[in-house]
Formats: C-alpha cells, sequence, structure tokens
C-alpha cells in the first residue's frame, strides 16, 4: 500500500530563516508528486508537482522541491521564509496524502 | 463554476442519522475526488471518479460509506449510521482529466460533520 509521511509536524522559524520540509513515500510504481499549502482560512492549493524531467521543480513564491528516487523522497524548501508563508504544508503521492506539516514564521 | 463548491458547509447530526454531503465540481472537470480530514490529521483518500464511474473507491473505510456521480457533474457521498468517528472534514476536489496526466487537483472548501 501507498504511504506518505511528512517528518515534521510543527516547523517554527523566523523570518528569512531557509526552510526544507521533508517527506518520503512507500511506493514502487510510477509516482506523481504534488506540494500542496493551506494559508489559514484558504482552500487547498497547489505549491508544485513533478510528474517526470527534472527532478528539482520550481513552484510558485519561490518555492522549489527535489525528487531524490533512490531516497523515495520529494523535499519542499525555500531560501528564505516570509511571514505570509505562515501555513500548513501537505505532500502527496497520487492520491495519498501526508499528515500535513504546519509552518509559522515569526516576524 | 469559478470553483468547486461544497454543501452544506457544515452539519451536525445525531450519532446513526444518515448524511448527504454535496460537491459540485469545476465545469468541464472530468474526475472528482472526496477526501477526509480529520482534527489535526493529514487528507485521507476516500474515492476517485472519472465521469461517473469509480476507478479507486478502496479509500471507502466502510460499507456505511458510498458516493455516485451523475456524468461528470455533481457527486454525492452518503455516509449511513454515523458514528462519532465519521466526525471530520469533507473535501473534494476535480482536476480536468484523470490523475497522473498532469492534472492538478482543485479543492473545495470542505464540509465540517460534526456527529453528536
Amino acid at each position: 500500500a501507498q504511504s506518505v509521511s511528512q517528518h515534521n509536524h510543527h516547523v517554527i522559524l523566523s523570518e528569512a530563516a531557509s526552510l526544507e520540509l521533508g517527506c518520503n513515500y512507500s511506493y514502487g510504481g510510477t509516482v506523481n508528486l504534488f506540494w500542496y499549502v493551506q494559508y489559514p482560512g484558504q482552500h487547498l492549493q497547489l505549491l508544485l508537482k513533478y510528474f517526470s524531467g527534472d527532478p528539482l521543480v520550481k513552484g510558485i513564491k519561490g518555492f522549489e522541491a527535489e525528487f531524490i528516487k533512490s531516497k523515495f523522497s520529494f523535499n519542499l524548501r525555500k531560501p528564505s521564509v516570509q511571514w505570509s508563508d505562515t501555513a500548513e504544508y501537505f505532500c502527496a503521492v497520487n492520491l495519498r496524502f501526508g499528515a500535513g506539516t504546519r509552518l509559522t514564521v515569526k516576524p | 463554476g469559478a470553483g468547486v463548491s461544497q454543501s452544506p458547509s457544515n452539519k451536525v447530526t445525531e450519532k446513526g442519522k444518515d448524511v448527504e454531503l454535496r460537491c459540485d465540481p469545476i465545469s468541464g472537470h472530468t474526475a472528482l475526488y472526496w477526501y477526509r480530514q480529520r482534527l489535526g490529521q493529514g487528507l485521507e483518500f476516500l474515492i476517485y471518479f472519472q465521469g461517473n464511474s469509480a476507478p479507486d473507491k478502496s479509500g471507502l473505510p466502510s460499507d456505511r460509506f458510498s458516493a455516485e456521480r451523475t456524468g461528470e457533474s455533481v457527486s454525492t457521498l452518503t455516509i449511513q449510521r454515523t458514528q462519532q468517528e465519521d466526525s471530520a472534514v469533507y473535501l473534494c476536489a476535480s482536476s480536468l482529466g484523470p490523475p497522473g496526466s498532469y492534472n492538478e487537483q482543485f479543492f473545495g472548501p470542505g464540509t465540517r460533520l460534526t456527529v453528536l
């Protein structure tokens, strides 16, 4: 069965700090990888996605993620976070989602 | 419509009653998905429709849960004989084409179900 693990439940950073959120999955077949974000009071929306090609994908708002097939990982990164990045972040592999990571950025 | 809509936005029911949750996908989207999100947890996949057929309903937790879809339009998720553990936010999403074909899911606002 497919499963998706997000290592951090809650991450607290100061503005301008760098961010990396971990995502690992267990599935041996073809994977379509996604990161979604849910800002307070808003719907889930897509940050970025990977289907094939360059394993380093860039999304909206300066986010990027790297697919490392050998590690079954798809970690999300941002070099310098802003207060407005405070949200919950979900990794998804095909139709399965991780438990989410709550990011709080202190101004 | 402009986005995925769901109704009702909130539903409070008594244990043992049946509930119906509705999802209106974005017009023209052929795929529709239902997820459940319990408090403090991630999204739990329930079922996926392509048109009005359900290629993957492996996530439905029990036979009390069922869903149907009319053509490429509205979908209804029905929970019979609700239990307290059914309390959650039920999210619906739609996409232009089937999953795994460069198709992004667009999510609705969810229905918050509380079973007393």
